[in-house]
C-alpha cells in the first residue's frame, strides 16, 4: 500500500511570502490531518477533515492559515503572508474511519522562513 | 479535555541495555493509546497501540508497553536497545470528547550510546 504523499520536502521562503502545501493520503482514509511540528515539540494538530468536511480546525490561525480537501482525497495547507514563527515541518496525516485507528504519516514538509 | 506528559525530554542508554520511555495521561473518558516513532527527516512511525484487552501490548522492533489505568500510565519498553533504536519517541491519547481527538506528547529523545 502506498503510504501518505507530501511535496515539497523542503521550502525556504521569505516573510510575508506565501506558501503552499500537497498532501495525498492513503488511498480510502476518509480522515486527513495537518500537523506543525516546531523543532523539538510534539506535532500540534491545525486541521482535520473527515472527506472533505472539517472536523477541527480550533487551533488553526485563520487570518494566515488555510486548508482544503476538495472530492475528499487530496489536500492543500497555504499559509499567507508567512511569519518567522511558521518556521517549522508540517506533517500531513490519514487514518481510517474506524474509532481507535492509528494515524499514518508523511515525511513532513520543512518549511524555513528568512 | 485529555492531556500526555512525556516524563523524559531526553533518555541517554548503553547498547544492549533495558530502556524505559514514560508517560502519563489524563483523561475524563476512556482512551485509546499509541506509541509512535520518529527518525530524523521522516514523519511518525506507529510502534504499538491499545485498544483494549490484554493490558501488555507488544510492537514492532522489540518495543513493548503496559497500560496501567490506575496510574494512568502507559510506559514503553525494551529489553536491550540497539544504535538503531536512536530516535523521537512520541506518545499519543485518543479520546471521543465530542469526536475522536489524538494529542502528542512532547517526545523523548532516546540517544543510544555505543
Amino acid at each position: 500500500e502506498a503510504g501518505v504523499a507530501q511535496s515539497p520536502r523542503y521550502k525556504i521562503i521569505e516573510k510575508r511570502q506565501s506558501v503552499a502545501f500537497w498532501c495525498n493520503p492513503i488511498s480510502g482514509h476518509a480522515t486527513l490531518y495537518w500537523y506543525q511540528q516546531i523543532l523539538g515539540q510534539g506535532p500540534k494538530l491545525l486541521i482535520q477533515f473527515q472527506n472533505n468536511g472539517v472536523v477541527d480546525d480550533s487551533q488553526l490561525p485563520k487570518d494566515r492559515f488555510s486548508a482544503e480537501r476538495l472530492k475528499g482525497v487530496d489536500s492543500t495547507l497555504k499559509i499567507q503572508p508567512a511569519k518567522l514563527e511558521d518556521s517549522a515541518v508540517y506533517l500531513c496525516a490519514s487514518s481510517s474511519r474506524q474509532e481507535g485507528q492509528p494515524q499514518h504519516f508523511g515525511d513532513g514538509t520543512r518549511l524555513s522562513i528568512l | 479535555a485529555q492531556s500526555v506528559t512525556q516524563l523524559d525530554s531526553q533518555v541517554p542508554v548503553f547498547e544492549e541495555a533495558p530502556v524505559e520511555l514514560r508517560c502519563n495521561y489524563s483523561s475524563s473518558v476512556s482512551v485509546y493509546l499509541f506509541w509512535y516513532v520518529q527518525y530524523p527527516n521522516q514523519g511518525l512511525q506507529l510502534l504499538l497501540k491499545y485498544l483494549s484487552g490484554s493490558t501488555l501490548v507488544k510492537g514492532i522492533n522489540g518495543f513493548e508497553a503496559e497500560f496501567n489505568k490506575s496510574q494512568t500510565s502507559f510506559h514503553l519498553r525494551k529489553p536491550s536497545v540497539h544504535i538503531s533504536d536512536t530516535a523521537e519517541y512520541f506518545c499519543a491519547v485518543s479520546a471521543y470528547t465530542g469526536g475522536f481527538k489524538t494529542i502528542f506528547g512532547a517526545g523523548t529523545r532516546l540517544f543510544v550510546k555505543a
